[in-house]
């Protein structure tokens, strides 16, 4: 059965740079959620949409903004980058509020 | 806060032993959720329990889920080295809020 695809697996960038996150949710699912994993921390909810609009947002940094697009892929911008961001950032997707299914992650290191 | 609170934070048990994870959460629920992660790894979702369920297995896994108690129990039997993860309970109103795990360790 088809998964939550997550791109890129592996992401490094420079302090200040920016970086983008992709997300395809499972066909068919409406909802997309992300989620930031600091090392050794729990995962920490970020951001959700529900037909690509916006449905509730977590502990989001001002410099992290995301959307959902029309085929309901998603993507998370970082901009401003700073050494706390590195962490695994998971996308999440759902067919309204039943159950969430995870993607692999995208592991960020910020150098 | 729906935050799901796990105890004990860390187990470490032989291999073929029973492992019990809880975990209590403070307000009303859709469902409950149990997940797995590998070290620095991702999520792999174990096992769902809704909010009129009590009891469910799958595989080696059994869940329960005390609604009056707010709390949710997670039991793996037979335990392997293959178990050595860390597990956490998540809760799902609108959006899953993560405990802080039971980092399990299976000793051979």
């Amino acid at each position: 059965a088809a998964g939550v695809i997550q791109s890129p697996r592996h992401l490094i960038k420079e302090k200040r740079e920016t970086a983008t996150l992709k997300c395809y949710p499972i066909p068919r699912h409406d909802t997309v959620y992300w989620y930031q994993q600091g090392p050794g921390q729990d995962p920490q909810f970020l951001i959700s949409f529900y037909e690509k609009m916006q449905s509730d947002k977590g502990s989001i940094p001002d410099r992290f903004s995301a959307q959902q697009f029309s085929d309901y892929h998603s993507e998370l911008n970082m901009s401003s980058l700073e050494l706390g961001d590195s962490a695994l950032y998971f996308c999440a997707s759902s067919f309204g509020v039943h159950e969430q299914f995870f993607g692999p992650g995208t592991r960020l290191t910020v150098l | 806060s729906q935050q799901g609170e796990e105890d004990p934070q860390a187990l470490s048990i032989q291999e073929g032993e029973n492992a019990t994870m809880n975990c209590s959460y403070k307000t009303s629920i859709n469902n409950l959720q149990w997940y797995r992660q590998n070290s620095g790894r991702g999520l792999v979702h174990l096992i769902l329990i809704r909010s009129n369920e009590r009891e469910k297995h799958s595989g080696r896994l059994r869940v329960t889920l005390d609604t009056s108690k707010k709390s949710s129990s997670l039991l793996i039997t037979a335990s392997r080295a293959a178990d050595t993860a860390s597990y956490f309970c998540a809760t799902d109103h609108d959006k899953i809020i993560f405990g802080k795990g039971t980092r399990l360790h299976i000793l051979p």
